[in-house]
């Protein structure tokens, strides 16, 4: 069966870095690209940018670029999504999810890790 | 960056309703539109790939349809379950982005 695991919610300060994981098993997680998504308290969802762990091509959305680093450990089919100085604003559910193709709909996705960032 | 507005924002229909949510896109994106459905505290779920093939295991009166600029996702035969927010989502051009989502409420 296929799922992605991701790490448990954080509660953490303004300036504090963070890493969270999302972890994949029932495929082969280097043949599948895994993309990000934040989701801001009662908002909608916004792309953050993908990862493909079989070489970490990257690729990131402008608005997300600089702020966050996506990357993967294929050796343990995790990948991850850091910060290194956490603002209020980063406050949001984070999800994981995969894609076969760089263009394919992303068909499974992980349970969502909650961040918040208060002081 | 390619912009997705979804029409309507929000929506109140009975069970056993058709119904039917517009995807536009800023410029054409071939058929690389797909659409998710989110139900409160759970994440987001594929139902339709590639703007009219349906997701395994989602039923058939989920459908979409469309290709370049406009995009449709059509629910026939609303049921109470149907209660969510549904996104369209574009893959045609980085940086990918979402619609902002239909809320439909059931009453």
């Amino acid at each position: 069966e296929v799922q992605l695991v991701q790490s448990g919610a954080e509660v953490k300060e303004p300036g504090d870095s963070l890493r969270i994981s999302c972890k994949g098993s029932g495929y082969s997680f280097t043949t599948y690209w895994i993309g990000w998504v934040r989701q801001m308290p009662g908002k909608g969802l916004e792309w953050m940018g993908i990862i493909f762990p079989g070489d970490s091509d990257t690729r990131y959305s402008p608005s997300f670029q600089g702020q966050v680093t996506i990357s993967a450990d294929k050796s343990i089919s995790t990948a991850y999504l850091q910060w290194s100085s956490l603002k209020a604003s980063d406050t949001a559910m984070y999800y994981c999810a995969r894609h076969d193709g760089l263009t394919s709909g992303w068909d499974w996705w992980g349970q969502g890790t909650l961040v918040t960032v208060s002081s | 960056e390619i912009v997705l507005t979804q029409s309507p924002d929000f929506q109140s229909v009975t069970p056993k309703e058709k119904v039917t949510i517009t995807c536009r896109a800023s410029q054409s994106i071939g058929s690389n539109l797909h659409w998710y459905q989110q139900k409160p505290d759970q994440s987001p779920k594929l139902l339709i790939k590639d703007a009219s093939q349906s997701f395994s295991g989602v039923p058939s009166r989920f459908s979409g349809s469309g290709s370049g600029t406009q995009f449709t996702l059509t629910i026939s035969g609303l049921e109470a379950e149907d209660g969510a927010t549904y996104y369209c989502h574009q893959s045609s051009s980085l940086p990918f982005t979402f619609g902002q989502g239909t809320k439909l409420e059931i009453k």
